[in-house]
This record gives C-alpha cells, structure tokens and sequence, in this order.
C-alpha cells in the first residue's frame, strides 16, 4: 500500500458528461501530480500541485481542470468527455519538491466513457 | 527536454533466471533521478528502485539492480532469479532535479513475461 488514495477505482460515464477523480496524498506530502495512461499515448503528466499552488502542466486539456484543496487532497475534473479520455488516471504523490525519492502512485481510476 | 527510451516492448525469461530491461535517458540537467516502476495487470504503479545522478554506486532493492552507466546515459533494470510472479509492465522513468523536482517522464514500457 502506497498511502495514497484515489476514488473511484472504477468509472464508467456517457460522453459529454463530466467526472470528478480524487485523490489523497501520503499523509505530510505537499506535492500531487496526476497522470494519464492510455493505450496510445502511455503514461503523459497532466498537471501538479505543490501546497495548493499549480506547479507545473503538461498535455493537459483545456476540458480537464484541477485543483489542491488546503487538506492537500487533489481533484481532477474532467468535462465534455469524449471516447478517447477513456483511460487510466493516477494521481502520485511525495513530500517536497527538491528530493529525490520516488513519487508514491495511487492505484489510479480506471475511466471508461461510452 | 527529458526523455527516456525502452527498445523492448516485450521480453521472455525463463523462471529463477536473470533479465535485464533497457532504458537509456536523454537530459541536459546534470542532477536527475532515475526510477523503474513495475505495473501488474491489476494496474497498480509499484516503485521497484531509485537511482541518483550523482550517486556512485549501482542501486540494489533485493532482486532488482539498477545498472547504471552515466556516460552511455542508460540505466537498465536487472531482475535476478525471476518468479512468475514479476510478469508485467515495467516502466523506466526519469526526474530532473536541478531546479527543484520536474514530473516523472516515462517511457513506453516492457511487458516481461515469465515462463515457467
């Protein structure tokens, strides 16, 4: 067990719709990334948060949002969906944001949009 | 920009003997982190071993090494005396650290498969 948490594990929406995934960090980790795993495009960053504050983005699209409550647990809102977000979304987390050990993965929420 | 190659997309390995994973990485930062990640067909991502830039020996977590060789910049995963139970993906992926940490970069994987 990693320590972190997502919800749901399973989701299955119609397109168009609009989903929110959670995420809780390790407890005392400051820093949440989330990432996409898809067929085609393997594991892609999506987007991190450090105490709260947007760190850093990657191809994440303008339909899906995100934000680091002051618990420090994270949301990924992802709207319009469309066949192709169907995919494995994992949140990691680690504690600061200069060190160097691993990130701690959730056990991600497998999306399906039909 | 970061980037990190795995040349196999899948391999075979013969029960209790050894393989090796490859990953070579492409960076201009001269601290940087390099990790193997395991995925069973459950999905999970399950960190395996950690290796620093800067660091002078080899990693080792029990029956994974990571062998590192800084100026072939690869860093390739070896798993010794295979169960059936390793068969998954496994991730090479990298961080960059000179200015405070980046997201982990992946590349595509190698599904190992253990043959009894």
């Amino acid at each position: 067990d990693s320590g972190v948490t997502q919800t749901p594990k399973h989701l299955i929406t119609a397109t168009g719709q609009r989903v929110t995934l959670r995420c809780s960090p390790r407890s005392g980790d400051l820093s949440v990334y989330w990432y996409q795993q898809s067929l085609d495009q393997g594991l892609q960053f999506l987007i991190q948060y450090y105490n709260g504050e947007e760190r850093a983005k990657g191809n994440i699209l303008e339909r899906f949002s995100a934000q680091q409550f002051p618990d420090l647990h994270s949301e990924l809102n992802l709207s319009s969906l469309e066949l192709g977000d169907s995919a494995l979304y994992f949140c990691a987390s680690s504690p600061t944001l200069v060190d160097h050990t691993e990130a701690f993965f959730g056990q991600g929420t497998r999306l399906t949009v039909v | 920009a970061q980037k990190i190659t795995q040349t196999q997309p899948g391999m075979f390995v013969q029960e209790k003997e050894a393989v090796t994973l490859d990953c070579t990485y492409d960076t201009s930062d001269q601290s940087y982190g390099l990790f193997w990640y395991k995925q069973p067909s459950s999905g999970e991502m399950i960190f395996l071993i950690y290796q620093g830039s800067y660091d002078e020996q080899n990693a080792t977590e029990g029956r994974y090494s990571l062998n590192f060789q800084k100026a072939r910049k690869s860093a390739n995963l070896v798993i010794s005396a295979s169960q059936l139970g390793d068969s998954a993906m496994y991730f090479c992926a990298m961080r960059e650290v000179q200015s405070g940490n980046t997201p982990l970069v992946f590349g595509k994987g190698t599904r190992l498969s253990v043959i009894a």
